[in-house]
Formats: C-alpha cells, sequence, structure tokens
C-alpha cells in the first residue's frame, strides 16, 4: 500500500522556466513532509519542509505548496538551473506520534536542460 | 569531512552468506536510521535508534540485526542474505527523533548473487 505517490517518474524543463513536481499521500494523518533531493551514487540530501498548519514555505528558488484537503503537495523550483537536475522525492510523516518515520515516494528524476 | 559515512560502499556476495554494512556519523547526532532502496525505488524505513537504543521496527525478517556500539555508529548485519535483499542501503541521522531533516549517508549497494 504505498502512502505516498509520485506519479511522474521523470520530468524534463528548460534552463530559467519553472519546475513543478507533484507528491499525492492517502494518510490523513500526516502532518510533516519534505523533500528531498538526490544526485547519482549520493544519498538523498534534505530540501526544503512544510507542516500540515501551513499551505506555503518558501526557501529562496524553492517552494512548497500543500493542499490537505486534496492531499497534495507541490514543490516549485523558479528559475530551474541545470544543476537542479536529480531525483526528488518527498516524504511525509505523522510528526504528532513524536518520532518522524518518514514514508517516501519513488521520486521523480528532473532534467533541466540548459 | 563526510557527515554520514557507509562501508562497504558495493557489497557483492553469494546467497546463503552473512554480511555486515558499517555507518558512522560525525554530526553529535543521537538518532541513526537504516534505510532500504529496492528495484522499484521505494526508499523504505527499517530500523532507527535513539543514544543506542531501539525505537523504530519495522517489519524486517529477523535475518536484519542492527547494533549500535555508540551514538555514532550503527551497524547493519544481515545472515543468509537472499537473492531480495539485493538493494541499495542508506544510513542517515538527526539531531533527535523529533527532528524533521535527516542526514543521508552516500548508501551501499548490496548485490546478492
Amino acid at each position: 500500500d504505498q502512502q505516498v505517490k509520485q506519479n511522474s517518474p521523470s520530468l524534463s524543463v528548460q534552463e530559467g522556466r519553472i519546475s513543478i513536481l507533484n507528491c499525492d499521500y492517502t494518510n490523513s494523518m500526516f502532518d510533516y513532509f519534505l523533500w528531498y533531493k538526490k544526485y547519482p551514487a549520493e544519498g538523498p540530501t534534505f530540501l526544503i519542509s512544510i507542516s500540515s498548519i501551513k499551505d506555503k514555505n518558501e526557501d529562496g528558488r524553492f517552494t512548497v505548496f500543500l493542499n490537505k484537503s486534496a492531499k497534495h503537495l507541490s514543490l516549485h523550483i523558479v528559475p530551474s538551473q541545470p544543476g537542479d537536475s536529480a531525483v526528488y522525492f518527498c516524504a511525509a510523516s505523522e510528526g504528532a506520534t513524536g518520532t518522524y518515520k518518514y514514508i517516501f515516494g519513488t521520486g521523480t528524476r528532473l532534467k533541466v536542460l540548459a | 569531512d563526510t557527515a554520514v559515512s557507509q562501508t562497504p560502499k558495493y557489497l557483492v556476495t553469494q546467497m546463503g552468506n552473512d554480511k555486515s554494512i558499517k555507518c558512522e556519523q560525525n554530526l553529535g547526532h543521537d538518532t541513526m536510521y537504516w534505510y532500504k532502496q529496492d528495484s522499484k525505488k521505494f526508499l523504505k524505513i527499517m530500523f532507527s535508534y535513539n543514544n543506542k537504543e531501539l525505537i523504530i521496527n519495522e517489519t524486517v525478517p529477523n535475518r536484519f540485526s542492527p547494533k549500535s556500539p555508540d551514538k555514532a555508529h550503527l551497524n547493519l548485519h544481515i545472515n543468509s542474505l537472499e537473492l531480495g535483499d539485493s538493494a541499495v542501503y542508506f544510513c542517515a541521522s538527526s539531531p533527535n527523533p523529533g527532528s524533521a531533516e535527516q542526514f543521508f549517508g552516500p548508501g551501499t549497494r548490496l548485490t546478492v548473487l
């Protein structure tokens, strides 16, 4: 049972344009969400997070939007740069339990074309 | 200076063998994790330790045994390796169990022949 889904395995975007990566979840108890970025042969690195009490969080070129009623979050990268080419994982957790056990999606491979 | 390191990076072994993967973090974190990323790219948590105590133990075969000799180390020992154990195993750490951000190691690619 896949509680966190990233339905687009890959995405190509032109440099300078907006990249939008999507993530859907099924567990309404999830209250904390993160995005990780992963380059080949490296471990995932934390990018940005959002709590369920917010609907938007911004950090530089990266913005995460949360739509709780739709159980959907998205990561926007503006403007996209070639160095953003990587696999992006979203993850969700029931933080209220006190232990952040994250459920990860299967990732979306972003390719930013120069 | 690597924050979370794993050894070995690659491990190729025969079915039925026993192997260990080591993980060390120099971030001073209290909490460490093991994740498995299978061929379908699912990244699933296996175990978590906080101050050397087991706090998360997912449905993992008991052939997998984590060991935390101290806060900075969390090793994974696998007995009687099976073909289905082939995957990339990631170690991670966080300041405490309530920390949202986890810091991942580079992964160990295990291939069981």
